[in-house]
């Protein structure tokens, strides 16, 4: 059973730039989630996906940000317009049907905007 | 408007010993408890849980001990180890029907 992966796991661009970080959960585990976090924080939730549908957005922290999990597997987190406060760790999480409270996370990515 | 706190932002222990880690929580909803281990650029690591109808769980050198009355959770290791030096978030959530909260986490460090 292997863990959740993500890729890349850093990233640097510059200001301005779209980035696209890709996330990879365990296998048969239905929900997918998205988390942000900056130094001194705990992960900061951005997003969730139970299968393929998108169950809370509003907590995606400007119209630049969005995600996509087309076919229930894997999900996609996009930044346009990157600023340099977007620069922290993007963190993915997964969880099984029958236990959805429990969360395993992925190793992140690193983001840092120049 | 945090509500999970982690008050103590690091924590000093000599191996061996019992280290405890505490968290307080304000939000009511909130049934289920989760502390997550982190390394350095690595994601957080799932270490135990804990639902509200509990107020203790037990796993090897782990225990998670939870005073609902008190709104407060705590982790204890015992013994410590060098290997246990990193960041320990807590988190809660409503039986993951809303997302998992954390706290800003305490940095242990056990020394040898």
């Amino acid at each position: 059973d292997t863990g959740v992966s993500q890729d890349p796991r850093h990233k640097i661009t510059k200001r301005g730039q779209n980035v696209t970080f890709r996330c990879d959960p365990i296998s048969e585990h239905n929900r997918l989630y998205w988390y942000r976090q900056t130094l001194g924080q705990g992960p900061e939730f951005l997003t969730y996906f139970q299968n393929e549908a998108q169950l809370e957005k509003s907590r995606l922290l400007s119209d630049r940000f969005s995600a996509e999990r087309p076919k229930g597997s894997f999900s996609t987190l996009e930044i346009q317009r990157t600023e340099q406060g977007d620069s922290a760790m993007y963190l993915c999480a997964s969880s099984r049907p029958d236990r959805p409270e429990t969360q395993y996370f992925g190793p992140g990515t690193r983001l840092l905007v120049l | 408007d945090q509500q999970v706190k982690q008050n103590s932002p690091s924590l000093s222990v000599q191996e061996g010993r019992i280290s405890i880690l505490n968290c307080d929580y304000t939000n009511s909803m909130f049934d289920y408890f989760l502390w997550y281990k982190k390394y350095p650029a690595e994601g957080p690591t799932f270490l135990i849980s804990i639902s509200s109808i509990k107020d203790k769980n037990e796993d090897g050198r782990f225990t998670v001990f939870l005073n609902k009355s008190a709104k407060h959770l705590s982790l204890h290791i015992v013994p410590s180890q060098p290997g246990d030096s990193a960041v320990y978030f807590c988190g809660g959530d409503n039986s993951g029907n809303t997302p998992l909260v954390f706290g800003k986490g305490t940095r242990l460090s056990v020394i040898a």
